[in-house]
């Protein structure tokens, strides 16, 4: 356990689906990260946020839509994905953009 | 870009074989280096880092890794593997004046035959 908790799980959704994935670290950290794992794909960064700024967004297409409300929680808004889409998402925090991410369990995506 | 290549898709060792999994870069200038494993079934974790200091870095669990700055390689090493460190293996390296953004090699299933 990191203190990095990762919502859901599991999710199957549709094409047309509208889903949210939810992270939250319980580490007083101030910098948070999304990042997809596909099979026989290196570990990509997809967004940084750090002070509930988006500080980078590596060219993700716009049905990834993030969202940082507060220090201690990000969210990734799904809408209208593709099957290739599906991946393992994994959240990570930091305690600023200088120190080591702690990484959560990941929820496992499936677009049908 | 920024690239880290992972050689070694694959490994399987026997326990108390010796260890060594290869981490390149491509970046140039000033780095800070990375080794995460993930256990079958666990999340990411940090296994050691490099910052600056001693190019000789000291992890959890007997792991260790060498920075060889004129080989752009950092690899991890350990002397006697168990059954227990069967995991997969990531490299990762972030430019020093970049943030945190790490990029991540391929990764490296390391399968310890009992």
């Amino acid at each position: 356990e990191t203190g990095v908790t990762q919502t859901p799980r599991h999710l199957v959704m549709g094409m047309t689906n509208k889903k949210s994935l939810k992270c939250e670290q319980h580490l007083g950290h101030n910098a948070m990260y999304w990042y997809k794992q596909s099979a026989k794909k290196p570990l990509e960064l997809m967004f940084v946020y750090s002070l509930e700024e988006r500080v980078e967004n590596n060219s993700v297409p716009s049905r990834f839509s993030p969202e940082c409300p507060n220090s201690s929680h990000l969210f990734l808004h799904l809408h209208t994905l593709q099957p290739e889409d599906s991946a393992l998402y994994l959240c990570a925090s930091s305690q600023d953009l200088r120190h080591e991410q702690f990484f959560g369990p990941g929820t496992r995506l499936t677009v049908l | 870009a920024q690239s880290v290549s992972q050689h070694n898709h694959h490994v399987i060792l026997s326990e108390a074989a010796s260890l060594e999994l290869g981490c390149n870069y491509s970046y140039g200038g000033t780095v800070n280096l990375f080794w995460y494993v993930q256990y079958p079934g666990q999340h990411l974790q940090l296994l050691l880092k490099y910052f600056s200091g001693d190019p000789l870095v000291k992890g959890i669990k007997g792991f260790e890794a060498e920075f060889i700055k004129s080989k752009f390689s950092f690899n991890l090493r350990k002397p006697s593997v168990q059954w227990s460190d069967t995991a997969e293996y990531f490299c990762a390296v972030n430019r020093d004046n970049a943030g945190n953004m790490l990029t991540f090699g391929g990764g490296t299933r390391l399968m310890v035959k009992p």
